[in-house]
């Protein structure tokens, strides 16, 4: 079956201390996007990454850290959390072509206090 | 820099009616892909329908159509009979670099019976 996979689902942390969401997709897609939503903000791109290797900021990169090394793989790191990154975070992939269908995972929850 | 806006943070309609849910954008590109996205209380992301802005007819996924106004920048969707199930958040998101969408605030979806 075709999806995009994170873990963890949900997360609760404490302020400062270094934490890993990670993301894979079996679809051979070369883009992959990182995403936060927060009530009346929508959806926000955090990272970008275009193929393996190339990664690109979003709109509120701050804070974060991606690598892409395998091109199934592209987790999100936050080296020092804080409460203000409290947020639901979507992993997406798409495959260049006709029509850039953007794939989602599940969504983590991530609670820092 | 693209912008999307959607203008009603909460709509709500009886089972079987219609509704419409309103989308503007912004960018300075000319060829860029449009979309709406549900997410139900499971959160998952589910495409709705898409729009490619170079092709002038409305697009049509069953019970959901758009009204793509180009000049206007405007992408509204249109749920016909509507059901229980379409109670979910809806997103208006706008692609001009694969994958690299910008979302707009949402719209809450209510149905009741």
């Amino acid at each position: 079956e075709a999806q995009v996979t994170q873990n963890p689902r949900y997360l609760i942390t404490v302020t400062g201390k270094k934490l890993t969401v990670t993301c894979s997709q079996n679809m051979n897609h070369e883009y992959m996007s990182w995403y936060r939503q927060d009530p009346g903000l929508g959806l926000r791109q955090i990272y970008y990454s275009m193929n393996v290797e190339v990664t690109d900021k979003g709109d509120v990169p701050e804070g974060y850290k991606v690598s892409r090394k395998e091109k199934r793989n592209f987790p999100l790191i936050l080296e020092s959390p804080s409460p203000n990154q409290t947020s639901l975070y979507f992993c997406a992939s798409s495959l260049s072509g006709e029509i850039p269908e953007a794939f989602f995972g599940q969504g983590t929850r991530l609670t820092v206090v | 820099a693209q912008t999307v806006t959607q203008s009603q943070p909460e709509m709500s309609v009886q089972e079987a009616e219609t509704v419409t849910l309103s989308c503007t954008y912004d960018t300075s590109e000319n060829n860029y892909y449009l979309f709406w996205y549900k997410q139900p209380p499971s959160r998952q992301m589910i495409l709705v329908i898409r729009q490619e802005a170079y092709k002038q007819q409305n697009a049509t996924e069953n019970r959901f159509s758009v009204n793509f106004q180009k000049a206007a920048k405007s992408f509204s969707l249109k749920i016909s009979d509507s059901q229980l199930g379409d109670t979910a958040m809806y997103f208006c998101a706008l692609d001009t670099s694969y994958g690299k969408l910008t979302f707009g605030q949402g719209t809450i979806l209510t149905v009741h019976p």
